[in-house]
C-alpha cells in the first residue's frame, strides 16, 4: 500500500529538550511539507522541500529544523527554541511542487 | 498576501439535510488553486478536490458539489442528503501560482469547520 507515515503518533517532550518526528512517503513524490495545527485553527506551514537536500521554510520555521537526505523522507526536528511546541504536526507529500497534497495521519506532541 | 475564511465555525445539522459550507478567499494573483480536504477525528486531512482559477464550472461527486464564483471569490461545499460519517472538519485552502499555472506550491488554510451531523 503506498501512503505516508508518520511516526510516533503521541510524542512527549520535557521543556529544554529537542524532539524528532519522523515522515516517512512511497508514493515516489518529489515534494513533502510539514504543517502544525493548533486547536480551533487551520493549518500552518513550517518547511517545505521540492527535492532532495533542498528545503525551504515556510510561514513559522522559527525554531524548527528539517532534512531531506532521501527522497522518502523528510524529517522534522522541534528544537528548545520552539517557545510554544504542543500542537499536531501533519506531514504531506506530493508529486511536484505546487500538485495536490496528500496527508499523513499526523503525530501529537506535548510538552511536559 | 492570500487569505481563505471559513466563517462558519461550527454547523450542526440532522442526518438526510443538505449543509453549505462557504469558504471566501482573497488572493491578488490572477492564477490560483482552490482545494478541500475533510478532516476526520482520526486527524488525518482526506483531499476532496482542487479547482483551478480559470475553470469555474461547478464539479459534483456524489453527494459532495462544490459552487465556484470568482465574481464573489468564492468556492462553497455542499453535502447533500447528508450521513453521520460526514462529521468532521472541513478546511477550504488556496494555492498561488505564476502566470503560467504553476502554483508556488504553498497552501493557505481557512480555520476550519466543525461539521456535526446528528442521528
Amino acid at each position: 500500500d503506498g501512503g505516508i507515515t508518520q511516526s510516533p503518533k503521541y510524542l512527549f517532550r520535557k521543556e529544554g529538550q529537542n524532539v524528532t518526528l519522523s515522515c516517512e512517503q512511497n508514493l515516489n513524490h518529489d515534494a513533502m511539507y510539514w504543517y502544525r495545527q493548533d486547536p480551533g485553527q487551520g493549518l500552518r506551514l513550517i518547511y517545505y522541500s521540492q527535492i532532495v537536500n533542498d528545503f525551504q521554510k515556510g510561514d513559522i520555521a522559527e525554531g524548527y529544523s528539517v532534512s531531506r537526505e532521501k527522497k522518502e523522507s523528510f524529517p522534522l526536528t522541534v528544537t528548545s527554541a520552539q517557545k510554544n511546541p504542543t500542537a499536531f504536526y501533519l506531514c504531506a507529500s506530493s508529486t511536484g511542487l505546487g500538485e495536490t497534497q496528500y496527508f499523513g495521519p499526523g503525530t501529537r506532541l506535548l510538552v511536559l | 498576501a492570500q487569505k481563505v475564511t471559513q466563517a462558519q465555525t461550527e454547523i450542526s445539522v440532522v442526518e438526510k439535510e443538505d449543509v453549505t459550507l462557504d469558504c471566501v478567499y482573497e488572493t491578488r494573483d490572477t492564477t490560483y488553486y482552490l482545494f478541500w480536504y475533510k478532516q476526520p477525528p482520526s486527524g488525518e486531512l482526506v483531499f476532496l478536490i482542487r479547482r483551478n482559477s480559470f475553470d469555474e464550472q461547478n464539479e459534483i461527486s456524489g453527494r459532495y458539489s462544490w459552487n465556484f464564483q470568482k465574481s464573489t471569490s468564492s468556492f462553497n461545499f455542499t453535502i447533500t442528503a447528508s450521513q453521520v460519517v460526514d462529521s468532521a472538519v472541513y478546511f477550504c485552502a488556496l494555492s498561488e501560482a505564476d502566470a503560467g499555472g504553476t502554483s508556488y506550491g504553498k497552501l493557505t488554510f481557512g480555520q476550519g469547520t466543525i461539521l456535526t451531523v446528528h442521528p
